[in-house]
């Protein structure tokens, strides 16, 4: 069975602060992907990034960055220089090695970003 | 805009009835998902459909049923419902592919009084 655990429930933060938020994962699977989805309040689901199991590098796109750690079992987001519209929902998201692979999602963390 | 459409936004009913929540894919995708997200559960796979066919099923109670259509837009039927039901309830769709991200719906909003 697939697991994700995002520890982290809430975070507060104040604009400008960089703020990391976790994911760790669980799965028998040697390949898989890993995602992240953001949920802002008016509650639409945003996809963010895919990694698949095969590319341990990192990734930067803008204010926001990836670090997958295979070792660990963990795919952290980092926004840094972080601004009110962050504020939302993010979850980590784990599917199979499949064409037809369906998503386990984490519990997500609530990013609070006050100005 | 993720390019998948569900309506209605929006519904309230009450226990024992039931409902009809619509999706439209993004243009090109074959793959269909249905997810419900509520307080207590989280975001939990419902079930997929590829090319009118399903391909795998979740945590989905016997009172909801799906399918998809040749035009490719799908169904979710929820029926006998109940005050649990209430949730958001997400569609999903992707192209064909190992680890195509999914793109979602903004979702129906179900509530039940």
């Amino acid at each position: 069975a697939q697991k994700v655990t995002q520890a982290q429930t809430e975070i507060s933060v104040v604009e400008k602060e960089d703020v990391t938020l976790d994911c760790v994962y669980e799965t028998r699977d040697t390949t898989y992907y890993l995602f992240w989805y953001k949920q802002p309040p008016s509650g639409e689901l945003v996809f963010l990034i895919r990694r698949n199991s095969f590319d341990e590098q990192n990734e930067i796109s803008g204010r926001y960055s990836w670090n997958f750690q295979k070792s660990t079992s963990s795919f952290n987001f980092t926004i840094t220089a972080s601004q009110v519209v962050d504020s939302a929902v993010y979850f980590c998201a784990l599917s199979r090695n499949s064409g037809y692979s369906t998503l386990t999602f984490g519990k997500g963390t609530m990013l609070l970003v006050s100005p | 805009d993720s390019g998948v459409t569900q309506t209605p936004k929006h519904l309230i009913t009450a226990t024992g009835q039931r409902v009809t929540l619509r999706c439209s894919p993004r243009s090109g995708d074959l793959s269909v998902y249905w997810y419900q997200q509520s307080l207590d559960q989280g975001l939990q796979f419902l079930i997929q459909y590829y090319n009118g066919e399903e391909r795998a099923k979740g945590n989905i109670l016997e009172r909801f049923s799906a399918q998809q259509f040749p035009d490719l837009h799908s169904e979710l039927n929820l029926s006998s419902l109940e005050l649990g039901d209430s949730a958001l309830y997400f569609c999903a769709s992707s192209a064909q592919g190992q680890g195509q991200p999914q793109h979602f719906g903004d979702g129906t909003r179900l509530s039940i009084l």
